[in-house]
């Protein structure tokens, strides 16, 4: 089954700077990747998606980047600010439509 | 926000007793997921629930029961509570299947068995 690898555990960034944070999948049939951000005592939220027939998407300082030859997928965040500090999910598809597999999470800090 | 209203928020239990957790929705969406959160496992998916007494069991099912009797609500049931359940739990709801679109997320529920 799938299995969804996510680097770094902790990242920590200057305001303004770029953070970019990986996950690298097993499955090649997986073909669905989302990114969720978890707030303080909150839930986690969708933040951008990506399907397998494309290799990039953007909205706004947001990006990923798809590489199925190498399996992984990546998340950028352009431009950092305070409120980008959070713990982000990647994820991918898993043997059923039923079931995303999860990545232990990212704890992102913005320096100020 | 989506209406997902998950209780109790907090809950401290004592080993060997059931605990029951509530989530109530008001998108009126098919699907219904019970997860649990830990550090350094993402979120494992417990059970989940593809109309009204239709339910089936996620990777982490052993323990838990869970019921469906309207679209709206969908309950966790821990038996008989042990301390390797002591974790969040989040109810998360999806119009479509989760391997093809958004979930939507409560705000968790914090269990303590001890």
């Amino acid at each position: 089954g799938e299995n969804v690898e996510q680097h770094p555990s902790t990242l920590s960034v200057q305001e303004g700077d770029s953070a970019v944070i990986k996950c690298t999948y097993s499955d090649s049939a997986s073909n669905y990747f989302p990114w969720y951000k978890q707030e303080l005592g909150k839930g986690p939220q969708l933040i951008i998606d990506i399907r397998s027939n494309v290799g990039e998407k953007k909205d706004q300082r947001i990006a990923v980047t798809l590489n199925k030859t190498a399996k992984h997928f990546s998340l950028h965040i352009t431009e950092t600010q305070p409120e980008d500090s959070a713990v982000y999910f990647c994820a991918g598809k898993g043997d059923s439509n039923y079931q995303l597999i999860w990545g232990a999470g990212t704890k992102l800090i913005i320096k100020p | 926000d989506a209406g997902i209203t998950q209780s109790p928020r907090h809950k401290v239990t004592e080993t060997g007793t059931p605990v029951t957790l509530r989530c109530h929705q008001t998108e009126n969406h098919r699907y219904m997921y019970w997860y649990r959160q830990d550090p350094g496992h993402g979120l494992r998916l417990i059970h989940y629930s593809y109309g009204v007494k239709d339910t089936d069991k996620g990777e982490v099912s052993d323990g838990y029961s869970v019921s469906r009797s309207k679209t709206e609500d969908f309950l966790l049931t821990l038996e008989s509570a042990t301390s390797s359940q002591t974790s969040v739990y989040f109810c998360a709801i999806s119009e479509g299947q989760p391997g093809t679109g958004e979930l939507f997320f409560g705000e968790g529920s914090r269990l303590t068995v001890l």
